[in-house]
């Protein structure tokens, strides 16, 4: 069945640095992927999605790139500040069921 | 445009007693609709999902069951909570059919069981 996977975290960075989220699928056919956005004590909120192959998402300065050869969707943001403090969850649709799989979440937590 | 609601937002109950979590949607026709529960510190697990009226699926086996009695309705119910049914539960929506996937989730109910 389809499964995706993130890095583990918790991540931890300084106020503007680089920040990169690794997320790797498994799937028959072309899913759509999706990152969602969890702030502390609330439900998600979808972040950015692509729905084909070389498709880049992006949104609030965070992107990412569907990459059918590495089967990876990994999410960036050049300069992260406190305010994106949450848990980052890889998401796949394929059609199948109507449901996402989902990964297990990262947790970032961003320091002054 | 659209919108989710869920309540309550906190639940602290029992355990041996019943459980009755709504979600509702507005601004759309004939959603599909989705039940997800997320165990402290882990991923999301999907329970239920319904593409209409009196239509569920049911993804795990557990002590919990879902009805949709409106089309914007969805209600996730137990009749005995169990000390593992704690968690965060999540309703969300996504358009009709099968091409539109994006989902869209309600705040959540957070259940604790004592």
């Amino acid at each position: 069945g389809d499964s995706v996977t993130q890095m583990e975290g918790p991540v931890t960075l300084s106020e503007e640095a680089f920040l990169t989220i690794n997320c790797t699928y498994t799937a028959t056919g072309y899913p759509s992927l999706f990152w969602y956005v969890q702030y502390p004590g609330e439900g998600l909120q979808l972040l950015l999605k692509a729905t084909k192959a070389d498709d880049k998402g992006s949104n609030k300065g965070f992107e990412a790139t569907y990459r059918k050869e590495t089967t990876s969707f990994h999410l960036e943001k050049g300069s992260v500040q406190v305010s994106d403090s949450a848990v980052y969850f890889c998401a796949s649709f394929t059609g199948g069921g109507n449901k996402l799989t989902f990964g297990t979440g990262t947790q970032l937590k961003v320091e002054l | 445009s659209q919108t989710i609601h869920q309540w309550p937002a906190t639940l602290v109950q029992p355990v041996g007693s019943p459980l009755s979590l709504e979600c509702t949607v507005e601004g759309t026709s004939n959603p599909n609709l989705y039940w997800y529960r997320q165990a402290a510190g882990r991923g999301l697990q999907l329970l239920f999902y319904s593409v209409g009226i009196g239509q569920i699926s049911s993804e795990v086996p557990q002590n919990l069951s879902a009805s949709r009695p409106q089309d914007r309705q969805f209600i996730l119910s137990s009749k005995k909570l169990l000390l593992s049914d704690s968690g965060f539960y999540l309703c969300a929506w996504s358009a009709p059919g099968t091409r539109r996937v994006t989902q869209y989730f309600g705040p959540g109910t957070r259940l604790t069981v004592l």
